[in-house]
């Protein structure tokens, strides 16, 4: 099992310009989540998914678009990338579960916007 | 307020060392709690659940104080492999599937 994998792992982009990070999880995981991590801030929720075909808005979704088409995949696209975007993305994924849910991480992508 | 506070630290320990970690959270309606380890730019990964009744892991051991609305992690015999950071988790609320991070706790153990 690969568990949550991400790409790219590395990215630079200008201002104004757009892209889309992929996550891939191989566990079967109905949740999946989008986060990023800044210094000082922790990681804070962008958007999540409960299921295939839905998302929801985290904590921090402006500026951000998931699509979740295959329950294996969740992706995050910037449509107009600035420079407070700058940051590291970690997606998640976790059992849907009534009780105490572990989220496993995938190793992050780092983005940088000039 | 942020929903999860930690103190950012850093904690610097010498090798066998006890040392103990505290966090607080905002939301009294949160019921799902964990501690987290991330080590240097990698990712989160879960050390250990916190119930209700405290909880231990060989030698990591968490309590949770529900009144208090308080969380703590203590490490018994410190490794060089303990350093890392340390991030407090707690949910968004009842049933709530989302998690709030706290900044996290960088421990450094030192030989």
């Amino acid at each position: 099992n690969a568990g949550v994998t991400q790409t790219p792992k590395f990215r630079v982009l200008k201002t104004g310009q757009s892209m889309t990070l992929l996550c891939a999880q191989d566990m079967n995981h109905e949740y999946m989540y989008w986060y990023r991590q800044d210094p000082g801030m922790g990681l804070r929720l962008i958007h999540y998914s409960v299921g295939e075909g839905t998302t929801a808005k985290g904590e921090v979704p402006d500026g951000y678009n998931v699509s979740r088409l295959k329950k294996q995949n969740f992706l995050l696209g910037l449509e107009s990338a600035a420079p407070s975007q700058t940051s590291v993305y970690f997606c998640a994924s976790s059992y849907r579960t009534s009780g105490l849910l572990e989220q496993f991480f995938g190793p992050g992508t780092r983005l940088t916007v000039l | 307020r942020k929903e999860v506070e930690q103190d950012p630290g850093p904690f610097n320990v010498p090798e066998g060392a006890t040392v103990a970690f505290n966090c607080t959270y905002s939301n009294s309606a949160s019921q799902s709690f964990f501690w987290y380890r991330q080590d240097c730019r990698k990712e989160p990964k879960l050390l250990m659940s916190v119930y209700s009744s405290g909880n231990e892991d060989g030698r990591f051991t968490a309590q949770l104080n529900r009144a208090s609305q308080y969380i703590s992690l203590l490490i018994r015999d410190s490794k060089l492999s303990d350093s890392a950071t340390y991030l407090c988790v707690v949910n968004g609320g009842t049933g709530a599937n989302n998690l709030f991070f706290g900044t996290g706790t960088r421990l450094t153990v030192i030989p």
